[in-house]
């Protein structure tokens, strides 16, 4: 049972425009969110989080919205940049378990 | 400050034979995570150790196991080998348990079964 579901496996997006990742959960005691970056060869870097408190993060050019109603966040890179390309996952956790789950990770392409 | 070190980065190892991997966490990190990613399933968690013992656990059968020592180095091991079992395995430190310490990954040591 995937709890955490990035449906997309790949999205292509030119330099400058944004990229928009989505991540929807189906565990309504998750309340806390991350996404992380992997490069080829190299393990994941964390990016963002966010706890269920907020609707919005922001980190300079990474935002992240949480939509908990929906179970739905995603992941907003503006502008996107082609060192931006990499495969990206989300991540949610609860309190009690401090157990992370991760989605199946979306390639991120950014085109020159 | 050193990084997460996993020994070793590749392996190959025969169906039927068991592995031993190693993990060093960034100094000071007190809890470990182990992950496997496999194409198309992400990051499975495996088990999570914090003060040598085993606080979180996964979907993964017995053969799969790990042990944390003083140091906080970890090592986690798979016991006769399937092909299935073929995949890129991650260690994760973080300084705590809780939403206040992200987890830092190592770069994996990759598991090839033949």
């Amino acid at each position: 049972d995937q709890q955490v579901k990035q449906n997309s496996p790949s999205l292509s997006v030119q330099e400058g425009r944004i990229s928009i990742l989505n991540c929807d959960y189906t565990n309504s005691m998750f309340d806390y969110f991350l996404w992380y970056k992997k490069y080829p060869a190299e393990g994941p870097t964390f990016l963002i989080s966010i706890s269920s408190i907020k609707d919005k993060n922001e980190d300079g050019r990474f935002t992240v919205f949480l939509n908990k109603s929906a179970k739905h966040l995603s992941l907003h890179i503006v502008p996107s940049q082609p060192g931006d390309s990499a495969v990206y996952f989300c991540a949610a956790t609860d309190s009690g378990t401090y157990k992370y789950i991760f989605g199946t990770g979306t390639r991120l392409k950014v085109l020159a | 400050k050193a990084g997460v070190t996993q020994t070793p980065r590749y392996l190959i190892k025969t169906r039927g034979q068991q592995v031993t991997l190693s993990c060093s966490p960034i100094s000071g990190h007190r809890s470990v995570s182990w992950y496997q990613q496999t194409p198309g399933q992400g990051l499975q968690f495996l088990f999570e150790y914090f003060s040598e013992t085993q606080r979180n656990k996964g979907n993964f059968p017995g053969r799969f196991s790990g042990r944390q020592f003083s140091n906080s180095r970890s090592e986690m091991n798979v016991s006769t080998l399937e092909l299935g079992d073929s995949a890129l395995y991650l260690c994760a430190s973080s300084l705590d348990r809780g939403r206040s310490s992200p987890l830092h990954f190592g770069n994996g040591t990759r598991l090839t079964v033949t």
